[in-house]
């Protein structure tokens, strides 16, 4: 595997379920994030994890729970999911987090629809 | 409010002819511009940047020009190719990691 890898790339989901997206990067970058793309609307930020550590939290509703085990893998725990948090969530890396010119790469993401 | 503006949901090209992707921003602040594609089931992938220090980069067919007193930066792309049709995203960021972006544009380049 290469790049920025994310599972699954399709979610179907109940108010009351409770799942898990997960992140992947195999580029041995110090700093992932959490993006929500919602129809004709900009990425929005949600989290961003610089070296394992939670350094933003973008007024994200705590129905969403991120988790950084290592600096290659990030999740993001959703329950009691509104139908409105159905969008694409992408997952993406960077190499520097004190480094403001490192493009981000991005996963294909997971398209998540709330019933 | 939007500090990333990306004004033209669409844009339709004939193929060999020069594409123009607009941007505005609205944070004096911001220093580092990036431009991403993105093709449908895919994540955004980079295509270009530019440092506020410059006010034009050029990559292939690819320039990106930055006019800092009209907050203003734009990608174009010559000769227009079929596989260039994505939607392309603008983005920026303020001396950290955080990237602001736009919302977007549809280019369908047509053979």
């Amino acid at each position: 595997e290469t790049g920025v890898t994310q599972t699954p790339r399709h979610l179907v989901m109940g108010m009351t379920n409770k799942k898990s997206l997960k992140c992947e990067q195999h580029l041995g970058h110090n700093a992932m994030y959490w993006y929500k793309q919602s129809a004709k609307k900009p990425l929005e930020l949600m989290f961003v994890y610089n070296f394992k550590e939670q350094t933003e939290n973008n007024s994200v509703p705590s129905r969403f729970s991120p988790e950084c085990p290592n600096s290659s893998h990030l999740f993001l725990h959703l329950h009691t999911l509104q139908p409105e948090d159905s969008a694409l969530y992408l997952c993406a890396s960077s190499q520097d987090p004190l480094e403001s010119y490192n493009e981000q790469f991005f996963g294909p993401g997971t398209r998540l629809t709330v019933l | 409010d939007q500090q990333v503006k990306q004004n033209s949901p669409s844009l339709s090209v004939q193929e060999g002819r020069i594409s123009i992707l607009n941007c505005d921003y609205t944070n004096s602040m911001f220093d580092y511009f990036l431009w991403y594609k993105k093709y449908p089931a895919e994540g955004p992938t980079f295509l270009i940047s530019i440092s506020s220090i410059k006010d034009k980069n050029e990559d292939g067919r690819f320039t990106v020009f930055l006019n800092k007193s009209a907050k203003h930066l734009s990608l174009h792309i010559v000769p227009s190719q079929p596989g260039d049709s994505a939607v392309y995203f603008c983005a920026a960021s303020a001396q950290g990691n955080k990237l602001v972006f736009g919302a977007g544009t549809i280019l369908r380049v047509k053979s």
